[in-house]
C-alpha cells in the first residue's frame, strides 16, 4: 500500500522541550518537504529536500531541524527555539518527471504547553 | 516567487458549476500553475495543473488565458463533498520546485 506516513497523528510536549516528527513514504519519492499550517492559514514551507544527504530551508525555517539520511524518511525536529511551534505539520512528497504534484501525509497535529 | 491572489470564499448549490478565479501577475516564463484541494485536517490533494490555455481532466478544467496574468479552475456540478479550501499555487520550475500555498478560496456547496 503506498503512501506516505506520519507519526503521531497528536502529539503534545511541554514548552523547552524538542520534539521530532516522522514521516515515512514508499512512494520512490526522491523530493520530501515538510510544511507547516496554522488555523485559517494555508501552509508555509519549513525544509525540503530533493536528495538524501542533501536539504534546504524554506521560508520559516528558524527553530526547525532535519535529516535525509535515507530515502524513505524525512524526519523534523521541532527544537525549543521555535517561538510558537503548536500548529498542523504537513509532510510531502513529489516525483521525478513533469509534473508538480505534491502527495502530502495524513499530518501531525502538535500541540506545545 | 510569483504571488496569487484569490477570493477569500464562495457560496454555491449542488449541481452548479464553481469558477475560481486566482490572478498571479509576476508569474514567470517558466512557471506552471497548479490547484489543490485541502478539507479540514486533512493534507491538500493536488487537483490539476497547466500551463498555457485548457487543460481538463476527470475532476476539473483549467482555463489560462494568454497573458497567464490569471487561472480559472472550473468545478462541474459541484456536490457537498466539494466543500472545501481550494489552493492556487505557481509552480517555480527549478530550485526544489517549491510551492508557495496562500490563504486559498473557501468554498461551500449547500443543498
Amino acid at each position: 500500500d503506498g503512501g506516505i506516513t506520519q507519526s503521531p497523528k497528536y502529539l503534545f510536549r511541554k514548552e523547552g522541550q524538542n520534539v521530532t516528527l516522522s514521516c515515512e513514504q514508499n512512494l520512490n519519492h526522491d523530493a520530501m518537504y515538510w510544511y507547516r499550517q496554522d488555523p485559517g492559514q494555508g501552509l508555509r514551507l519549513i525544509y525540503y529536500s530533493q536528495i538524501v544527504n542533501d536539504f534546504q530551508k524554506g521560508d520559516i525555517a528558524e527553530g526547525y531541524s532535519v535529516s535525509r539520511e535515507k530515502k524513505e524518511s524525512f524526519p523534523l525536529t521541532v527544537t525549543s527555539a521555535q517561538k510558537n511551534p503548536t500548529a498542523f505539520y504537513l509532510c510531502a512528497t513529489r516525483g521525478t518527471g513533469g509534473t508538480y504534484e505534491q502527495y502530502f501525509g495524513p499530518g501531525t497535529r502538535l500541540t506545545v504547553t | 516567487l510569483a504571488k496569487t491572489t484569490q477570493p477569500v470564499s464562495m457560496d454555491s448549490y449542488e449541481g452548479q458549476e464553481v469558477n475560481i478565479t486566482c490572478s498571479h501577475n509576476n508569474i514567470a516564463t517558466n512557471d506552471y500553475i497548479t490547484w489543490y484541494q485541502q478539507f479540514p485536517s486533512q493534507g491538500p490533494r493536488f487537483i490539476i495543473q497547466g500551463y498555457k490555455t485548457k487543460v481538463t481532466n476527470e475532476v476539473a478544467s483549467l482555463f489560462i488565458p494568454a497573458d497567464r496574468k490569471s487561472s480559472t479552475l472550473s468545478l462541474p456540478r459541484v456536490s457537498l463533498s466539494d466543500t472545501a479550501v481550494y489552493y492556487c499555487l505557481v509552480a517555480v520550475t527549478g530550485g526544489g520546485n517549491k510551492l508557495t500555498f496562500g490563504t486559498g478560496t473557501q468554498l461551500k456547496v449547500e443543498l
